[in-house]
């Protein structure tokens, strides 16, 4: 199984900050990789799909990089509702796994 | 609209079951690849399994291998989840998602969730 590392598990900034995340996993997934953000009581949607693509309708703000076994996610200017969950996901292999989260909380 | 909508969750004792479904509308259903993923109080998401659109092409977490079976009905629009043998440990919001909508093998459309609780 591949397991997929987020770190910090918490990060608080403020507003206009700029965040950056990171996943790692354990073995090389090329670029199969994609983020998805969960608002409180809601599901998540998918922000990032193959590492760095941005889905539609996801603000400029966001943006993935990557390859291999190391990734990073990346919102340039924090606004109010980014505030969330964020989750990295790999789909090389079965079975699918998560990381284990981001929670990104108001300083 | 595009629009996934579970149902079927609810409180059921240890070792018994539960059928989710998931109505998809909005879609070719059939063309989509779906999934199921879960996500235990206050834990992080867990994926559960996986179906092909033809039916075929079925995956299971291993927590839940030998209790659980995917199924879907492409006339009816809707895909279920099985569950058998239940734990407490199953405890969990679930979610459907079809994967690979517009973005390859991505879950690229989710529903809002529907509620298991096994307790005694």
């Amino acid at each position: 199984e591949i397991v997929l590392t987020q770190s910090p598990a918490t990060l608080s900034l403020s507003p206009g900050e700029r965040a950056t995340l990171s996943c790692r996993a354990s073995q090389s997934i090329s670029t199969y990789l994609g983020w998805y953000q969960q608002r409180p009581g809601q599901a998540p949607r998918l922000l990032i799909y193959d590492a760095s693509n941005r889905a539609t309708g996801i603000p400029a703000r966001f943006s993935g990089s990557g390859s291999g076994t190391d990734f990073t996610l990346t919102i340039s200017s924090l606004e109010p509702e980014d505030f969330a969950l964020y989750y990295c996901q790999q789909r090389l292999k079965w079975p699918l796994t998560f990381g284990g989260g981001t929670r990104v909380e108001i300083k | 609209e595009v629009q996934l909508v579970e149902s079927g969750g609810g409180l059921v004792r240890p070792g018994g079951s539960l059928r989710l479904s998931c109505a998809a509308s909005g879609f070719s259903f059939s063309r989509c690849d779906m999934t199921w993923v879960r996500q235990a109080p206050g834990k992080g998401l867990e994926w559960v399994s996986a179906i092909g659109g033809g039916g075929d092409r079925i995956n299971y977490a291993d927590s839940v291998k030998g209790r659980f079976t995917i199924s879907r009905d492409n006339s009816k629009n809707t895909l279920y989840l099985q569950m058998n043998s239940l734990r407490a440990e199953d405890t969990a919001l679930y979610f459907c998602a079809a994967r690979g909508l517009y973005y390859q093998y991505h879950m690229d459309v989710w529903g809002e969730g529907i509620t298991v609780t096994v307790s005694s």
